[in-house]
């Protein structure tokens, strides 16, 4: 019972365009979200978060979004680099419980 | 400098072997954890130490038990390997207990084959 999907094994974008990575969950009790970046042989690093209590949050060219009605929350790069090419992985959490990842979403952008 | 260093790297063995993987955190952090990324990549938290007490422990099969000898190191045995245990193993740190988890700091992950 997987509580937190990302349908897109990967993506595939041009340099300077926007990069869409899409995450959904079934969890109604999550409260928080995070996204994180994943280079190869290298461990995950955290890149940005969202509470539910928001619908946006932006760090940069590094934009996440939140859809609490349709359990959906999506993370925006814009200008796309090609040092954004790695695997992100969408998370979340409820209140004081561990974190469930998702399956993850290999990024390459194209120069 | 590694913040969170994992050995070995890459770990390749025999079913029913019993085998050891290291951590050691040079962070000065309170928490530590381990991580199993299985073939389906999702990352699932077996355990977390805070202090060198267990505060998580995960429906883990008890073939896996951590070791803490101070707070930073935390260290992964796993008796009588399984086919099923083939993973890469991540090991993490923060600064204290944290679910807000953007304090975790990973360390390159170990990939364990098991033959």
């Amino acid at each position: 019972d997987q509580q937190v999907k990302q349908n897109s094994p990967s993506l595939s974008v041009q340099e300077g365009r926007i990069s869409i990575l899409n995450c959904d969950y079934t969890n109604s009790m999550f409260d928080y979200f995070l996204w994180y970046k994943k280079y190869p042989a290298e461990g995950p690093t955290f890149l940005i978060s969202i509470s539910s209590i928001k619908d946006k949050n932006e760090d940069g060219r590094f934009t996440v979004f939140l859809n609490k009605s349709a359990k959906h929350l999506s993370l925006h790069i814009v200008p796309s680099q090609p040092g954004d090419s790695a695997v992100y992985f969408c998370a979340a959490r409820t209140s004081g419980s561990r974190l469930t990842f998702g399956e993850g979403t290999q990024l390459t952008v194209n120069p | 400098d590694t913040a969170v260093s994992q050995t070995p790297k890459y770990l390749v063995t025999q079913m029913g072997n019993d085998k050891s993987i290291k951590c050691e955190q040079n962070l000065g952090h309170d928490t530590m954890y381990w991580y199993k990324q299985d073939s389906k990549k999702f990352l699932k938290i077996m355990f977390s130490y805070n202090n060198k007490e267990l505060i998580i422990n995960e429906t883990v099969p008890n073939r896996f038990s951590p070791k803490s000898p101070d707070k930073a190191h935390l260290n992964l045995h796993i008796n009588s390997l399984e086919l099923g245990d083939s993973a890469v193993y991540f090991c993490a740190s923060s600064p204290q207990a944290s679910w807000g988890a953007e304090t975790q700091y990973f360390g390159p992950g170990t990939r364990l084959l098991v033959l």
